[in-house]
C-alpha cells in the first residue's frame, strides 16, 4: 500500500538547520509531487510548499521562501525538506504528503489535494 | 498568501449534523474547484475526507459531504459519531502552484 515514512524527531538549536526526510513506497514516485505542512504547538496546519518530483520544480509559501529547500531523490523515492536559520517558533510537527503533479503526464483520480500523509516529525528548536 | 477563515469551533450531539464554513476569496476558493478538507485527530496524521469541493476518497463515509458557493466552501458531517471529534481544516488551490490552509475548526461531539 502507499506509505510515506518520515525520519525521526529532531532537537536542534536556534540558528542551525534541520533536514527531514520522507521515504515513499507503494506508488510511482515521479507521478506525484510531495508537499510539506507543519503544525506548531497549539496552532493550525501551515502549508510550506511542494516539489514536483517529475521535473524538480519547487513552489514555496512566501513565508518560507528565503529559508527552505525542498528536494527529491528518485533513486530512493525520498523527498526532503531543509529549513535553515531556525528560530524557536519553528518548533513544530512537520508532515509530508503526496499531491498531484500537473508537470508530468500522469493524471490521478485525486487532484489538488494531499491524499496520503507521513506520520509527522517533531522538530524542537531550543534557544 | 492569505489564510482561509473557519469558525474556531462547532459542536453537535451524536446523530446530528454539523456544518463548517471556509471563507476565502476569488483568488482561491472562488477561482478553482480545488477545495479539500482534512480531519486531524491530535497526535495522528491528517486524513483527507473531501477533495475537489465535494468528492470523497475511497473509504470515507458518505456522512461527509462538501459544497461551495462563491468564495465560501462548507463541510457537513451528518450522523455525528464520537470518532468525528477532531480538528477539521479546509485547503484550496490558489493559483501559481500555491495552496492555502484554513484556520481550522475544532468539532466537539456533545
Amino acid at each position: 500500500q502507499v506509505q510515506l515514512v518520515q525520519s525521526g524527531d529532531e532537537v536542534t538549536k536556534a540558528g542551525a538547520s534541520v533536514k527531514v526526510s520522507c521515504k515513499t513506497s507503494g506508488y510511482t514516485f515521479s507521478n506525484y509531487g510531495v508537499t510539506w505542512v507543519r503544525q506548531a504547538p497549539g496552532q493550525g496546519l501551515e502549508w510550506m510548499g511542494w516539489i514536483s518530483v517529475f521535473n524538480g520544480d519547487t513552489t514555496y509559501a512566501q513565508k518560507f521562501r528565503d529559508r527552505v529547500i525542498m528536494t527529491s531523490d528518485t533513486y530512493t523515492s525520498t523527498a526532503y525538506v531543509e529549513l535553515r536559520s531556525l528560530r524557536s517558533d519553528d518548533t513544530a510537527v512537520y508532515y509530508c504528503a503526496r499531491v498531484s503533479d500537473t508537470n508530468g503526464y500522469y493524471r490521478p483520480l485525486i487532484e489538488d489535494a494531499f491524499d496520503i500523509w507521513g506520520q509527522g516529525t517533531r522538530v524542537t528548536v531550543s534557544s | 498568501q492569505s489564510v482561509l477563515t473557519q469558525p474556531p469551533s462547532a459542536s453537535g450531539s451524536p446523530g446530528q449534523s454539523v456544518t463548517i464554513s471556509c471563507s476565502g476569496s476569488s483568488s482561491d476558493i472562488g477561482g478553482y474547484d480545488s477545495v479539500s478538507w482534512y480531519q486531524h485527530h491530535p497526535g495522528a496524521a491528517p486524513r483527507l475526507v473531501i477533495y475537489g469541493v465535494n468528492k470523497r476518497p475511497s473509504g470515507v463515509p458518505t456522512r461527509f459531504s462538501g459544497s461551495k458557493s462563491g468564495n465560501t466552501a462548507s463541510l457537513t458531517v451528518s450522523g455525528l459519531q464520537a470518532d468525528d471529534e477532531a480538528d477539521y481544516y479546509c485547503t484550496s488551490y490558489a493559483g501559481n502552484n500555491d495552496y492555502v490552509f484554513g484556520t481550522g475548526t475544532k468539532v466537539t461531539v456533545l
